[in-house]
């Protein structure tokens, strides 16, 4: 059963940068592709981008210029950092594995707050 | 970009009725590229539907998925009280990447 796991501060400030980490365990992640997705209080899904161990990688282009996910595979991890946050990017942010083209088993999530 | 537009935005039912939640999409979609989600109030969504029809593993054989193009629909045939969620259609695009649906919330009536 492959379990996902987000870890990362849950308060940031404005204009500093959101960090999160994904550990993923039970099979390697070189297997397929690693995704973020968020979800603002009381709204829906937005996803964010997916990395795959190539390197490869596809931002939401609404996101794109601020967002960097990478990858160390030999710690079964992938990461999230988002830069110039600001009370918008307050969200539970989830981490999920996709297998062909949707996402079969997720983190159980993390809230990020966005504030001073 | 495709966008996916989900209908009802709430639909209120009782225990044992059938439900029908519709995703529509902007532009044709290949099926395989459409799944369905499940969320409960504090959990992170469930993959319901994969492949347009096809249920992922330990899904119930009470939710099915259909359609093709820009049509796609997940029938819940016989509702039980666990079933009251809200559910997301979402879509692959190869250069545009993962879209959802705005959610259809099932409410019990």
């Amino acid at each position: 059963q492959v379990q996902l796991q987000e870890s990362g501060p849950g308060l940031v400030k404005p204009s500093e940068t959101l960090s999160l980490t994904c550990t993923v365990s039970s099979g390697s992640i070189s297997s397929y592709y690693c995704s973020w997705i968020r979800q603002s209080p009381g709204k829906g899904l937005e996803w964010i981008g997916f990395i795959h161990s190539s390197g490869n990688t596809n931002y939401n282009p609404s996101l794109k210029s601020r967002v960097t996910i990478s990858i160390d595979t030999s710690k079964n991890q992938f990461s999230l950092r988002l830069s110039s946050v600001t009370a918008a990017d307050t969200a539970v942010y989830y981490c999920a594995r996709l297998l062909g083209y949707s996402l079969d088993y997720w983190g159980q999530g993390t809230l990020v707050t966005v504030s001073s | 970009e495709s966008v996916l537009t989900q209908s009802p935005g709430t639909l209120s039912l009782s225990p044992g009725e059938r439900a029908t939640l519709s995703c529509r999409t902007s532009q044709s979609v290949i099926s395989n590229y459409l799944a369905w989600y499940q969320q409960k109030p504090g959990q992170a969504p469930r993959l319901l539907i994969y492949g347009a029809s096809s249920r992922a593993t330990g899904i119930p054989d009470r939710f099915s998925g259909s359609g093709s193009g820009t049509d796609f629909t997940l029938t819940i045939s016989r509702l039980e009280t666990e079933d009251f969620a809200v559910y997301y259609c979402q879509q692959y695009g190869t250069s545009a990447g993962i879209t959802f649906g705005q959610g259809t919330r099932l409410e019990i009536k």
